[in-house]
C-alpha cells in the first residue's frame, strides 16, 4: 500500500541547533517527493521537491533534504534552526507520471526554544 | 489572483446544516484540488478538477459531500447535513495542468469548519 510515515509527531530543538525531520515512504511507482511547511493559520508552503538527479536537494529558508532510495527515506534537514521555523512540516509523495494525487504524512510539529 | 484564495476562513455551523466553501485558484491554473486536514491527521484527498474533464471524486467521504467548478475557475465544496466529524480544515490547491504532481501544488490558507 502507498503510504508516507513521519515517525515524529513532535520535535523540540533549541534555536541555533541542527534539525532533521524524518520521512519514510512506500510507493510502487517512481516517486516525486515533497516537503511542505504549515505555519499556524496558514496554508501549506512548498519547501522543496525531488524528482530525479542529485539526491540532495536544496529548498527555501535554508532547508535541504536527501533522497535515499535504499531506505525509502526523504529526510528534511537544516543546519541551524531559527525561532521562525516553528511550524508543522508535512512530507508528501506523488507519482512521477499518471496520478496527480499526493499522499501526505501526518506531519511533524516543530517547537523551537529560545 | 496572486495566490489561492479561500473563503470563509472560519465557519461555525450547527449539526445538520449545509455549508459551502469557496476556492478561487491562481489565474491560469487549470488543475484544482480539495483536501481535508483533520486534527492529528495528514491531508486527505477529496476531489480533483482538471479543465473540462470529469472530476476525480474518489476521495469524497460520503454523498453528503459534493463539489463543482464553474467556468474552469472558482470551485465550491458543499457539505450537506453536516456532522461533527466533518469538523476539519478544508484546503484548496491549484497547479498548472502539465505539472500535475510534478511541480507541487499552491495551497490556499484553508477554511476551518467547526460543526457544533
Amino acid at each position: 500500500a502507498q503510504s508516507v510515515t513521519q515517525p515524529d509527531i513532535h520535535i523540540t530543538v533549541s534555536e541555533g541547533a541542527s534539525l532533521e525531520l524524518r520521512c519514510n515512504y512506500s510507493y510502487g511507482a517512481t516517486p516525486y517527493l515533497f516537503w511542505y511547511v504549515q505555519s499556524p493559520g496558514q496554508g501549506l508552503q512548498l519547501l522543496l521537491k525531488y524528482f530525479s538527479g542529485d539526491t540532495l536537494v536544496q529548498g527555501i529558508k535554508g532547508f535541504e533534504a536527501e533522497f535515499k532510495r535504499s531506505q525509502s527515506s526523504f529526510n528534511l534537514r537544516k543546519p541551524s534552526v531559527h525561532w521562525s521555523d516553528a511550524a508543522e512540516y508535512f512530507c508528501a509523495v506523488g507519482a512521477a507520471s499518471g496520478t496527480y494525487k499526493y499522499i501526505f504524512g501526518t506531519g511533524t510539529r516543530l517547537k523551537v526554544l529560545a | 489572483g496572486a495566490g489561492v484564495s479561500q473563503s470563509p476562513s472560519n465557519k461555525v455551523t450547527e449539526k445538520g446544516k449545509d455549508v459551502e466553501l469557496r476556492c478561487d485558484p491562481i489565474s491560469g491554473h487549470t488543475a484544482l484540488y480539495w483536501y481535508r486536514q483533520s486534527l492529528g491527521q495528514g491531508l486527505e484527498f477529496l476531489i480533483y478538477f482538471q479543465g473540462n474533464s470529469a472530476p476525480d471524486k474518489s476521495g469524497l467521504p460520503s454523498d453528503r459531500f459534493s463539489a463543482e467548478r464553474t467556468g474552469g475557475s472558482v470551485s465550491t465544496l458543499t457539505i450537506q447535513r453536516t456532522q461533527q466529524e466533518d469538523s476539519a480544515v478544508y484546503l484548496c490547491a491549484s497547479s498548472l495542468v502539465l505539472s500535475g504532481a510534478g511541480r507541487g501544488y499552491t495551497f490556499g490558507s484553508g477554511t476551518r469548519l467547526t460543526v457544533v
